[in-house]
């Protein structure tokens, strides 16, 4: 089966840097995104990582060890609005292309 | 760019209806869309997978009758809930795929559907 694992829930306070981890047992594996999701939104892609190594991508990086099934998103420099829920989704080609999402983290940035 | 619209944003129906929720990529071609299901503060939990002119792929203890996809065009996919409980209550979300395969196998998704059955 596949399965994927995220803390629940991270405090920080504005400025701060957090990093989210995401460990991950899948076949077919062959990537690693995030998304963010604010309360009744969409979930909005983040980032994507199919190589070890880590992505870049302005105050978000996300990293991916492929084998420690291992990656994690870097939020630096918090601001009150990267307050949102943030989910790990792996990419997956088994009988179909597909993603499968983790249990998510709740992020809560305090002033 | 890469935007998806999904239709109705929310709606409230009687046990026993059917209700039809559209997903539409508005400036590109979507070989691929997806239809998510997501109980508050959980995760997202992929239903099916539709790719266009075909039959959508079903998920495991998804049923294909209850949920009806069609993907008549790389620019649109329905969800049919057929005959409707309260226990289909739950917030539905669609994505899609872009055709561009510098697209880096982004999903793009819509701003969800609340379905509330009484």
């Amino acid at each position: 089966g596949q399965s994927l694992e995220q803390p629940s829930e991270v405090t920080a306070v504005e400025g701060a840097i957090v990093q989210i981890n995401c460990t991950y047992q899948t076949s077919g594996f062959y990537g690693l995104s995030w998304y963010q999701q604010h309360d009744g939104g969409a979930p909005t892609f983040l980032s994507y990582n199919a190589l070890d190594g880590l992505e870049e991508t302005g105050r978000f990086s996300s990293f991916l060890s492929r084998s420690d099934s291992y990656g994690y998103l870097l939020l630096q420099e918090l601001q009150m609005k990267d307050s949102a829920s943030y989910f790990c989704a792996v990419h997956i080609l088994y009988n179909t292309d597909k993603l499968i999402f983790g249990t998510g983290t709740r992020l809560q940035v305090f002033p | 760019g890469a935007v998806v619209s999904q239709h109705p944003s929310w709606v409230i129906c009687k046990s026993g209806t059917s209700v039809k929720i559209e997903c539409r990529s508005l400036d590109f071609q979507a070989t691929t869309m997806f239809w998510y299901r997501q109980f508050p503060k959980q995760s997202l939990m992929l239903m099916a997978t539709s790719n266009e002119g075909s039959k959508a792929t079903y998920e495991q203890g998804v049923e294909k009758d209850k949920f009806l996809i069609n993907h008549a065009s790389l620019t649109l996919s329905t969800l049919t809930v057929t005959s409707a409980h309260p226990e289909d209550s739950s917030f539905y979300i669609c994505s899609a795929r872009a055709k561009d395969p510098l697209a880096k196998n982004i999903q793009y998704f819509g701003a969800g559907t609340r379905l509330s059955v009484l």
